[in-house]
């Protein structure tokens, strides 16, 4: 069980154009889902955590008009990087996590199970 | 806000040997502590986790041991294979945030046959 599925996985887009990345929780539904951008041969920065039927909350220097999300429902979460750049390009992968039990949650404790990414190259 | 010093950032070991990485946390109220294993344009992989009422948690060849005064955890991996060889990355958790998550910068473990 903790599927967690991302689409595209890899996408090349030219300038100035706007791609959307989806992430899903196949057999569960997720309390929160976290959206992550990673460098080669860096860590993991986290841009943003994403509620169902809230509005995302931003980490500090994430431009929230630039990197729109949408969490319509517990099982579906959407990242659409607005107007891309070559600078953009990078590794986005998203993760879902539930407070379930069932799932290794509860008590404050809920793992993350992480989609396989997506590979953004903008030209 | 909760920041996590990782070390060390890449580890070579021969196959059979130990490895250890170490980690600091800023913030005495985080409460969760995962590891993940991430292969080459793969995924992150939960490989152990621990909670702060634990001091130690230990799986097959895997342990994690979690000083809560220090603010150290560290991931002991004992008779390494080829196949351990993978970026390791360790996280932090507060559970009042939703579990956010706040990672390390990661270890590059190299295991030579």
């Amino acid at each position: 069980g903790a599927v967690v599925s991302q689409h595209p996985s890899w996408v090349i887009c030219k300038s100035g154009t706007s791609v959307k990345i989806e992430c899903r929780s196949l057999d569960f539904q997720a309390t929160t889902m976290f959206w992550y951008r990673q460098f080669p041969k860096q860590s993991l920065m986290l841009m943003a955590t994403s509620n169902e039927g809230s509005k995302a909350t931003y980490e500090q220097g994430v431009e929230k008009d630039k990197f729109l999300i949408n969490h319509a429902s517990l099982t579906l979460s959407t990242l659409t990087v607005t107007s891309a750049h070559p600078e953009d390009s990078s590794f986005y992968i998203c993760s879902a996590s539930s407070f379930n039990i069932a799932l290794g949650g509860g008590g404050n404790k809920n793992i993350q199970y992480f989609g396989a990414g997506t590979r953004l190259s903008v030209l | 806000g909760e920041n996590v010093e990782q070390h060390p950032s890449t580890l070579s070991v021969q196959e059979g040997d130990s490895a250890v990485i170490k980690c600091t946390y800023s913030d005495s109220a985080s409460n969760y502590f995962p590891w993940y294993k991430q292969e080459l344009g793969k995924r992150p992989q939960l490989i152990i986790d621990i909670r702060s009422n634990v001091g130690e948690k230990k799986d097959q060849r895997i342990a994690v041991t979690l000083n809560k005064t220090a603010k150290h955890f560290s991931l002991h991996i004992t008779e390494t294979q080829p196949e351990d060889s993978a970026v390791y990355f360790c996280a932090a958790s507060m559970g009042n945030q939703g579990g956010k998550l706040i990672f390390g910068q990661g270890t590059e473990l190299s295991v030579k046959p």
